[in-house]
């Protein structure tokens, strides 16, 4: 069983829409979760960053953990063509360990 | 600007070359790593390090050397290319090596044939 399982197929919405991904992890050492935005053709940039479980928001994003899931979320409010990217959602398990594990990612497109 | 600078951003080598792929980053971070990314994969760690001098291997090592003779830099270089080894790689850094902070290059398309 891979550490993190995000199902990677595509999504599309309508502009405006709200966006929701979702990660599930079998390591409950893990304690560092995050979810990046790739654009096609460039670097994962980091997006949202969460340590303990509950919500986080930033403008029109929320991120969402639950470690007795073991189950992270993102969500994206009214939702706009420059959302169209690639979401990845990274994990890792302590405070100076530099190993990350990814999700495949989820492509998502918001249509005009 | 600062950041993580990889060069070159397109390379086709032929099967059993060697190349080095170089990451340099000016933002003083003591942590580095490499990812390869691959349709379907998701971005898999290949070698990491924790300071100049210190490297680890990472979950796909095999085929990958890494050094880390100063804070800037961290070169990969393949040893000898299989096609297996075409895919996107990505140099990324972090201060904390919390993922809080982590930054990535641009990527190299690599494509071995």
């Amino acid at each position: 069983q891979k550490e993190v399982e995000q199902d990677p197929g595509p999504l599309s919405v309508p502009e405006g829409a709200i966006v929701s991904l979702n990660c599930t992890y079998s390591n409950s050492a893990f304690q560092y979760f995050m979810w990046y935005r790739q654009y096609s053709r460039k670097g994962p940039e980091l997006l949202m960053y969460t340590y303990s479980s509950g919500n986080k928001e930033d403008g029109r994003f929320t991120a969402q953990v639950d470690k007795s899931s073991k189950y992270i979320s993102l969500f994206i409010r009214d939702s706009q063509p420059s959302d169209s990217a690639t979401y990845l959602c990274a994990m890792t398990l302590k405070r100076g360990n530099n190993r990350l594990a990814f999700g495949k990612g989820n492509q998502v497109v918001v249509i005009p | 600007n600062a950041g993580v600078t990889q060069t070159p951003k397109f390379q086709v080598l032929k099967t059993g070359q060697s190349m080095t792929l170089q990451c340099a980053q000016d933002m003083n971070h003591e942590y580095m790593s490499w990812y390869r990314q691959d349709p379907g994969m998701g971005l898999r760690l290949i070698h990491y390090s924790v300071g100049a001098g210190i490297t680890d291997q990472g979950e796909v090592p095999n085929g990958y050397n890494v050094s880390r003779s100063t804070t800037e830099d961290f070169p990969l270089r393949l040893l000898s290319a299989a096609p297996s080894q075409t895919s996107v790689y990505f140099c990324a850094s972090s201060y904390a090596g919390t993922g809080d902070g982590y930054t990535f290059g641009s990527g190299t398309r690599l494509t071995v044939v």
